[in-house]
C-alpha cells in the first residue's frame, strides 16, 4: 500500500527561522492531512488540502500540493520553541483510511 | 463539546494477558478507526468500523486482535494473549464523513 515519507527525518533550526517539511506519496489521493505529536501524545490536526487545491494557509502555516509530483510541503513561519514536535502527513487510501508517514521530528532551538 | 475519548491511557499487561482499549467517539460521529504506533514510527492503520459494522480490517492481524463498535457504548479493541511485540500506543479516531479527530491514545506495555 502507498505511504507518506516524509523528509527530513530530523529538523533543528533557531527560534524565529521558517522550518520546511516535505511529504511524498505513491498514488493518487482525494486529500492529504498534516498532523502534530508532541512527545507522548495524540495527534493534533493541522491542515487538509484536497486534490484540487493547490495552496492553502492556516496561521503560521503553509501548505502546498503537487499531484503531478505526488508531494506536499509544510511550512511554519516564524517557529516558536511550542512548534518542536513530530509532524506527520497522511494521505487517503479509500474507504477514509489515512496513510501515514515515518514523521519529521523538529526540534526549534531558543 | 468533548473530544474523542480513550482509555485507559496506559496499561500494563503481562504476557499471555488480554488487553481491552475502549474508544468513545466525538459526538454525532458514526465512523470509528483504530491505528497503531511504534516507537519512533508513524502511525499504522489496523481498523475502521461503523454502527455495528467492520468496514475495512485489513490492518488487523489475523490472530488475537478483534474490535467491536456495539449499537450502545464505546468501541473496543481486544488483544488476546499478548505479547512484547504488542507494545504500542493505540489510536483511535472518528468521524462523521471527512476528517478524522485522534483521541489521546492508549500506551500498552506488555512485561
Amino acid at each position: 500500500s502507498q505511504q507518506g515519507e516524509e523528509d527530513p527525518q530530523a529538523l533543528s533550526i533557531q527560534e524565529g527561522e521558517n522550518a520546511t517539511m516535505n511529504c511524498s506519496y505513491k498514488t493518487s489521493i482525494n486529500n492529504l492531512q498534516w498532523y502534530r505529536q508532541n512527545s507522548g501524545r495524540g495527534l493534533v490536526h493541522l491542515i487538509l488540502i484536497r486534490s484540487n487545491e493547490r495552496e492553502k494557509h492556516s496561521g503560521r502555516l503553509r501548505v502546498t500540493l503537487d499531484t503531478s509530483k505526488k508531494s506536499s510541503s509544510l511550512l511554519i513561519t516564524a517557529s516558536r520553541a511550542a512548534d518542536t514536535a513530530s509532524y506527520f502527513c497522511a494521505t487517503d487510501e479509500g474507504a477514509q483510511k489515512l496513510v501515514f508517514g515515518q514523521g519529521t521530528r523538529l526540534t526549534i532551538n531558543p | 463539546n468533548a473530544g474523542v475519548m480513550q482509555n485507559p491511557r496506559h496499561l500494563v499487561r503481562r504476557r499471555g494477558q488480554e488487553a481491552r482499549l475502549r474508544c468513545s467517539p466525538m459526538k454525532g460521529h458514526s465512523h470509528v478507526y483504530w491505528y497503531r504506533q511504534l516507537p519512533e514510527e508513524g502511525l499504522k492503520f489496523m481498523v475502521y468500523l461503523q454502527k455495528e459494522n467492520i468496514i475495512d480490517e485489513s490492518g488487523m492481524p489475523k490472530e488475537r486482535f478483534s474490535a467491536e463498535f456495539p449499537k450502545e457504548g464505546p468501541s473496543i479493541l481486544r488483544i488476546q494473549q499478548v505479547v512484547r511485540g504488542d507494545s504500542a500506543a493505540y489510536f483511535c479516531a472518528s468521524s462523521s464523513q471527512g476528517e478524522q479527530y485522534f483521541g489521546p491514545g492508549t500506551r500498552l506495555t506488555v512485561t
